[in-house]
Formats: C-alpha cells, sequence, structure tokens
C-alpha cells in the first residue's frame, strides 16, 4: 500500500541552524501538508501546499518556515533559524484530488521526524 | 480558533470490553476523522466520515458523524491489547485545508 515517507526520522541541531524535512507524499497525491506535534501535545496544522505554492498556513508558520517541492516527488520544509521552542514531531500529509476539482478529504500521514533543538 | 473537545482523556479497560470515545465542537465540520498513534509514529487513519449521521465500521470499529456536524464518536469493540495507543479526532471545516485535532484519548488495555 503506497505510504507517505519522511527523512530523517530524528534531526538534532543547534539553535540558530536551518534544517530541511524532507518528505516523499503518496504519488499520485496533489495535496501536501505540513503538522507538527509537540511532546505530549495534540497535532497542529502548519501549512498545506497545492499546485505549487501555499493555499493555507497557521499563525504558527510565520516566516522562518518555508516549503518546497523541489522536483516531483519531494516535498521539504525548512526551518530558517531553529529556536528551542521548534522542538516537536514534524509530520508531513498528502491527500488526493482532481486538479480545480473535487478532493477528499483523507490526508495520510507519514511516520514523522523528530526535531531536537539544542 | 476551532477547538474539539475529545473525552475522555484517557482510559484503562480489560482485554475483551467495548470502549466508546466522543469529540464535540462549537463549529460545523464537513468531514470527521478518526486517528491512532503509537509512540514515536505518525498518526495512522482509522475510519473517515463525510456526511452526517454517517455510521461507518471498520471490523470492530465503528465511529458515527453526528446529525450536527458538531461531534462524532468512536467505538472499540472486544478491545485486544494492540488497540493500546493513543487515539484522536479530526476535523475539517468548509472552506479550510487544516485538520484540527482533538487532544486525543489515550487508551490501556489489561490482557
Amino acid at each position: 500500500e503506497p505510504e507517505v515517507t519522511q527523512t530523517p526520522s530524528h534531526q538534532v541541531t543547534q539553535m540558530g541552524q536551518e534544517v530541511i524535512l524532507r518528505c516523499v507524499p503518496i504519488s499520485n497525491h496533489l495535496y501536501f501538508y505540513w503538522y507538527r506535534q509537540i511532546l505530549g501535545q495534540k497535532v497542529e496544522f502548519l501549512v498545506s501546499f497545492y499546485n505549487n505554492e501555499i493555499s493555507e498556513k497557521s499563525e504558527i508558520f510565520d516566516d522562518q518556515f518555508s516549503v518546497e517541492r523541489p522536483d516531483g516527488s519531494n516535498f521539504t520544509l525548512k526551518i530558517r533559524s531553529t529556536k528551542l521552542e521548534d522542538s516537536a514531531m514534524y509530520f508531513c500529509a498528502s491527500s488526493w484530488g482532481l486538479a480545480g476539482g473535487p478532493r477528499t478529504d483523507t490526508q495520510y500521514f507519514g511516520p514523522g521526524t523528530r526535531l531536537t533543538v539544542l | 480558533g476551532q477547538q474539539l473537545n475529545q473525552s475522555p482523556q484517557s482510559m484503562f479497560i480489560q482485554e475483551g470490553e467495548d470502549v466508546s470515545m466522543n469529540c464535540t465542537s462549537s463549529s460545523i465540520f464537513n468531514t470527521w476523522l478518526w486517528y491512532k498513534q503509537d509512540p514515536g509514529e505518525g498518526p495512522v487513519l482509522l475510519i473517515a466520515l463525510y456526511k452526517a449521521g454517517e455510521l461507518t465500521s471498520n471490523g470492530r470499529l465503528t465511529a458515527q458523524f453526528g446529525i450536527t456536524r458538531k461531534d462524532s464518536f468512536l467505538n472499540i469493540s472486544a478491545s485486544i491489547p494492540s488497540d493500546v495507543g493513543i487515539y484522536f479526532c479530526a476535523g475539517r471545516t468548509g472552506g479550510s485545508e487544516k485538520l484540527v485535532f482533538g487532544k486525543g484519548m489515550k487508551l490501556t488495555v489489561n490482557p
């Protein structure tokens, strides 16, 4: 069964450093998402991406965050200058839909990248 | 912003027992989803609901989309040890891409 994959599984970085988290969504999906989950808390939406642009973002997704689909398979989340409070699990998700048409709401999640900022 | 109130926060049950959990919201949702998360892993979709009143089963799991579109419940029947984990409800409102998650229900099943 197709699945969302994420690399690395665990990333440790120093405060102020840039990190790039990588995701390979399910191949025929058109909508891509990033969520994060601080330890012991609920999953929170960061951003959605469709047709090579951000379609929605939360207040968490400030200027230090950016997303990119650099090729036909990868979807990345960049944190420009990490802070201690960025430590969390970051989940990529994808969902299917027809370009410009209806889509399913079912979002499939990857296994996550645990980001630790020291 | 939208919030989902998920209850209970945790349950300790014996193997073989049934368990129910629910989510409520002050907002109307167009979609309700139920996910299970094991430690250190991503949420795994259990059941997706798209219409008010919809009742859907997946093996021992049954979920319903409330008539008011502001609530949903998930039942697990005849629990087994591998049902252990955290169960999240999630919803999507019209006009928004994002899923709003509940705080989760931690299930412990004693063999």
